[in-house]
């Protein structure tokens, strides 16, 4: 069946520092791909999204880009700020083989000063 | 501006007893609505679905039931808890189906003892 993978934490990072979360994914036809973020505190919100292959999200400097050849959407940014820090999902949808969407476990993020 | 609404924040409930949590919505109309669980350790599981009032799919068998009886009102149910229903649960919204942006509420923090 589908599912989501993700690097597991948490994470520390310094300011300024590059960020890279992995997230694989396994689906049986051609689903979309997210990026979802908790801050402290706050409920879940979605960060960026990629509906196809070779598509890029991008939101707040954050960027993922959906690799249908390594079937991977990791998560970058070049230089972290401390209010990045928060947990992020990696997740998935499908509705090509029925209505299905999935989460990755969650990445905690810190970045420190 | 639309707003999601989640009752209550936690719960503590023993084994064996009833549940209910509900979800509204304000702002939108016909949402597509959507209960998920995270349990410690797992990423976030769809539960059920819902793109009409009385309408709802169900992704996992369990013995919890979801129920819509109004356009914006999604309710969680369970004649009898288990220990593993303990998690955290929370409710979503999309204009769209599962492509779309979702559109998380607060949560509520079960734990059944």
């Amino acid at each position: 069946g589908d599912s989501v993978t993700q690097m597991e934490g948490p994470v520390t990072l310094s300011e300024e520092a590059f960020l890279t979360i992995n997230c694989t994914y396994t689906a049986t036809g051609y689903p979309s791909l997210f990026w979802y973020v908790q801050y402290p505190g706050e409920g879940l919100q979605l960060l960026l999204k990629a509906t196809k292959a070779d598509d890029k999200g991008s939101n707040k400097g954050f960027e993922a880009t959906y690799r249908k050849e390594t079937t991977s959407f990791h998560l970058e940014k070049g230089s972290v700020q401390v209010s990045d820090s928060a947990v992020y999902f990696c997740a998935l949808s499908e509705v090509d083989t029925g209505n299905q969407f999935y989460f990755g476990t969650g990445t905690s993020l810190t970045v420190i000063p | 501006s639309q707003t999601i609404h989640q009752w209550p924040a936690t719960l503590v409930q023993p084994v064996g007893s009833p549940l209910s949590l509900e979800c509204t919505v304000e702002g939108t109309s016909n949402p597509n609505l959507y209960w998920y669980r995270q349990a410690a350790g797992r990423g976030l599981q769809l539960l059920f679905y819902s793109v009409g009032i009385g309408q709802i799919s169900s992704e996992v068998p369990q013995n919890l039931s979801a129920s819509r009886p109004q356009d914006r009102q999604f309710i969680l149910s369970s004649k009898k808890l288990l220990l593993s229903d303990s998690g955290f649960y929370l409710c979503a919204w999309s204009r769209g189906g599962l492509t779309d942006t979702q559109y998380f509420g607060p949560g509520t923090r079960l734990t059944v003892l």
